[in-house]
């Protein structure tokens, strides 16, 4: 069975420009949760998408949005970058979220310049 | 607001040592994980902890938790240098799937 997928796995942006992340859940899972990993605040809960509905939110302002298709997959969107987004993006897949575990993919290697 | 600590951050051990990180949580959960990182990759699950007293091993690592105390812990058993990675502690809330991970313990294993 196919792990979970996140492009691209790296991508170096500049201040200002926006991104768009990909993620690819494992087959017949159908929650995708979002985190986001960097040195000086470790690894923080962004979003979870189910059912292409949001169900929850983290502490992180307008500019990190998402969404979830019907296939599962998710993208997360993140405007007018900043330097300090410069970060790893992990996605994580389940079956239905809750206490389904969840599996991470590789993670997208953001910077910003 | 659950707040989840991990100690000591930083762990350097000679093989064939033992040594244990601590976990602890401040509101109640009803499942704790153990992550492992290696540098510049993603997670890998290494054990899932449902409830209290219970505990899990894999190889040279043990993982325990208690939830009256709030506390979780990870026991290496006689380290060796593949052990040498990152580990954290993640918390499940009890309502939804978001995890509060730990600052992690940034482990290193001498020869």
């Amino acid at each position: 069975k196919a792990g979970v997928t996140q492009t691209p796995r790296y991508l170096i942006k500049t201040r200002g420009q926006q991104v768009t992340l990909s993620c690819s859940p494992i087959s017949g899972h159908r929650s995708v949760s979002w985190y986001q990993q960097t040195p000086g605040q470790g690894l923080q809960f962004l979003f979870e998408y189910f059912s292409e509905t949001q169900r929850n939110k983290g502490n992180f302002p307008g500019r990190f949005s998402g969404r979830q298709f019907s296939n599962s997959r998710s993208e997360m969107n993140v405007s007018t970058l900043e330097l300090g987004d410069s970060a790893l993006y992990l996605c994580a897949s389940s079956l239905q979220g809750g206490n389904s575990e969840q599996f991470f993919g590789p993670g997208t290697r953001l910077t910003v310049l | 607001e659950l707040k989840v600590e991990q100690n000591p951050l930083f762990l350097s051990m000679q093989e064939g040592k033992n040594y244990t990180i601590y976990c602890n949580y401040s509101t109640t959960s009803d499942r704790l994980y153990w992550y492992r990182q290696d540098p510049g990759k993603s997670l890998e699950s290494l054990f899932v902890l449902l409830s209290n007293g219970a505990v899990k091993q894999e190889g040279r690592l043990m993982a325990s938790l208690d939830t009256k105390a709030r506390l979780s812990t990870l026991h290496i058993t006689a380290a060796v240098h593949d052990l040498s990675a990152t580990y954290f502690c993640a918390v499940k809330e009890t309502s939804g799937s978001r995890l509060t991970f730990g600052e992690g313990t940034q482990l290193t294993v001498n020869p």
